[in-house]
């Protein structure tokens, strides 16, 4: 069975450029979070969505940060424009219902550098 | 503030012995925690679980421990392996959030000498 996939793996850019970083969860699974890290802050999450519904944005880090999800397979993570301290890993994970025992399962990531 | 916080951001352990991973929360609310383990260009991965309602929960070669009184939650691997050799993760929940939102600690990097 496929995981979560995200595209693109890495992706470098110029600041003041506009990111887009996409998802596609596991089929079937109705939560879909998405995730930074960082050598300062670790693993954050920054939104969580809930059948396409976006449930908690609290740690979406400013307005430059939008996050979409138009159908159950998929997902986007937008930044723009884009800042170096944007530079890090984004990962998105997806779980089965979002009961709190469920496992995430987490997609390989996208390493951004923003120059 | 960090909730979730891994304060050894690195651990070196011998081939067979054991590795302890130690995990300490500030939020009294957190009532589910587990334990991801994360390789190079991988994305991290489910290990182990517990809820608050126990204080030990085994599995396989790993265990984890919950001392609600400290706030203190640990992970043993007994015996380690250099295939355990990669960035753990603790991470919480609140069983009153929507969802299984997590709070992640920062990490902690493992490496097991042959």
């Amino acid at each position: 069975d496929a995981g979560v996939i995200q595209s693109p793996r890495h992706e470098v850019t110029e600041m003041g450029q506009e990111v887009t970083l996409r998802c596609k969860p596991i089929s079937g699974h109705n939560s879909l979070f998405w995730y930074r890290q960082t050598m300062m802050r670790g693993l954050e999450l920054l939104i969580y969505f809930n059948n396409n519904v976006p449930i908690d944005d609290s740690g979406m880090p400013e307005d430059r940060f939008s996050a979409k999800m138009p159908n159950a397979s998929f997902s986007t993570l937008k930044i723009q424009p884009s800042e170096p301290r944007d530079s890090a890993v984004y990962f998105c994970a997806s779980s089965p219902q979002g009961a709190q025992t469920d496992t995430q399962y987490f997609g390989p990531g996208t390493r951004l550098t923003v120059l | 503030d960090q909730q979730v916080k891994q304060n050894s951001p690195s651990l070196s352990v011998q081939e067979g012995r054991i590795s302890i991973l130690n995990c300490d929360y500030t939020n009294s609310m957190f009532d589910y925690f587990l334990w991801y383990k994360k390789y190079p260009a991988e994305g991290p991965t489910f290990l182990i679980s517990i809820s608050s309602i126990k204080d030990k929960n085994e599995d396989g070669r790993f265990t984890v421990f919950l001392n609600k009184s400290a706030k203190h939650l640990s992970l043993h691997i007994v015996p380690s392996q250099p295939g355990d050799s990669a960035v753990y993760f603790c991470a919480a929940s609140v069983s009153y959030n929507a969802g299984n939102m997590l709070t992640f600690g920062g990490g902690t990097r493992l490496m097991v000498k042959p």
